[in-house]
Parts: C-alpha cells; structure tokens; sequence
C-alpha cells in the first residue's frame, strides 16, 4: 500500500483558495488518489478521487502530475465551514485496508 | 438511505465492564470496517470484514472483537473494558472493486 505524506496542519482566510499537497513516492500503476474531509464530531466523507492530471466537482479541484508522485487538493474560497480534517489516500480498488493517517487540520479564520 | 448507522452514539463504562458497538448498513457493501480515533490522531483500523462470516485484523485488534454473522451487521465487542479504549469509534463499508468508504456518525466511549 502506498504510503502518503501531507502536512499536519494549514491556516487561512475566507475567501482564500487553500492548496494541501501530498506525496505518495511509491504509487503503484493501479492506484487512485482519493480525498476525504471530516468535520469535527463526524465521520469522515469522501470529497474526490482521481488518477491522473485535474477532475474537479463541486468542492474540490484534484491535481496530478505525469509522474503521480504527488497530487494536490485545491479547495477555492474557503469559508468558516470548510474547517476540518483533510486525508489523502492511495490505493488500487481491490485494496480492502486503506490508511488514513494524521490527515492535515485546515483551519479558516474570519 | 440510511448509509451507515451506528449504535449508540455515546456511552459512558466503567473498567472492567463489556459492551457491543452495532454498525448496519443499507447500501449492500461486502467490506466492514470499524475504526478508531483519538486526539489529534488519525483513524486507526482495529478490524475489518470482506464479507459474510469472515473478519481480519487491523493495527491496533488488541482488546476487541468483532463478528460479521449478516452481511449487513458488523459488530465490535469490548470484552473487559479499559480506560485506554477511551475513543470515538468509527464504522465504515465500502463496495468490493470500489474506492470510496462511507462512514457512520461514530459512537463516542468513554472508560472511567
């Protein structure tokens, strides 16, 4: 299973555009990238997935290089609300056992 | 659709005590999962299922139990709790050949 790394923690501003990268060096040929946010008190939900280059929906923007060493989740103008846990997750979709780490603590300050 | 319900949602036992956390879900997924997560940590697997009748352990299975008689039901057993089981515990399922997980509403524990 490919191991990720992301940062423990960012702060911004309403109406920022907030950008958390993590790198997951070894991502093998099936994986995917997926993308989970979880709000305090809740469990975490699934907010995007993808396997290569950009896919955005209606929360987020996923970028990917050629080489998928990295991706970065672009969340566009933060608000209060979009405070909350971000996890990066790597895995092939036979995978039954995912990690969720640490996950990076997005805070959003008036 | 209900998802992913899980009961009950806070309880409070003393050490020593057992209890059983119950996850149910509508959605037809084969894989179960429970979680848990304390302060400033992410979620650690304490058990999973891939499906009716079969479990496996996660990172941290010492302490639980857990059975998967219905495809849909997946309960975790604490059998002698102790007050490092103090957590919120998490239930998840996802689809086989899928990729995104569905969680419940987690059960808040509390071992004093």
């Amino acid at each position: 299973l490919a191991k990720t790394t992301q940062p423990i923690s960012m702060d911004s501003y309403e109406g920022q555009e907030v950008n958390i990268t993590c790198s997951h060096n070894n991502i093998a040929t099936n994986d995917y990238i997926t993308w989970y946010q979880q709000f305090p008190s809740q469990g975490p939900r699934f907010i995007i997935q993808g396997y290569k280059t950009k896919v955005t929906n209606e929360v987020a923007s996923l970028f990917i290089p050629a080489d998928r060493k990295s991706s970065t989740l672009s969340l566009p103008r933060v608000s209060l609300s979009d405070t909350a846990v971000y996890y990066c997750l790597v895995g092939a979709s036979n995978d039954y056992k995912l990690s969720f780490g640490a996950g990076t603590t997005v805070t959003v300050r008036a | 659709n209900a998802g992913v319900t899980q009961t009950p949602k806070f309880r409070v036992l003393k050490t020593g005590q057992s209890m059983t956390l119950l996850c149910a879900q509508d959605m037809n997924h084969e894989y179960m999962y429970w979680y848990r997560q304390d302060p400033g940590m992410g979620l650690r697997l304490i058990h999973y299922s891939v499906g009716e009748g079969t479990t496996a352990k996660g990172e941290v299975p010492d302490g639980y139990n857990v059975s998967r008689l219905k495809k849909q039901n997946f309960l975790l057993g604490l059998e002698s709790a102790a007050p490092s089981q103090t957590s919120v515990y998490f239930c998840a399922s996802k689809v086989a050949g899928g990729h995104g997980y569905t969680f419940g509403s987690g059960t808040r524990l509390t071992v004093v």
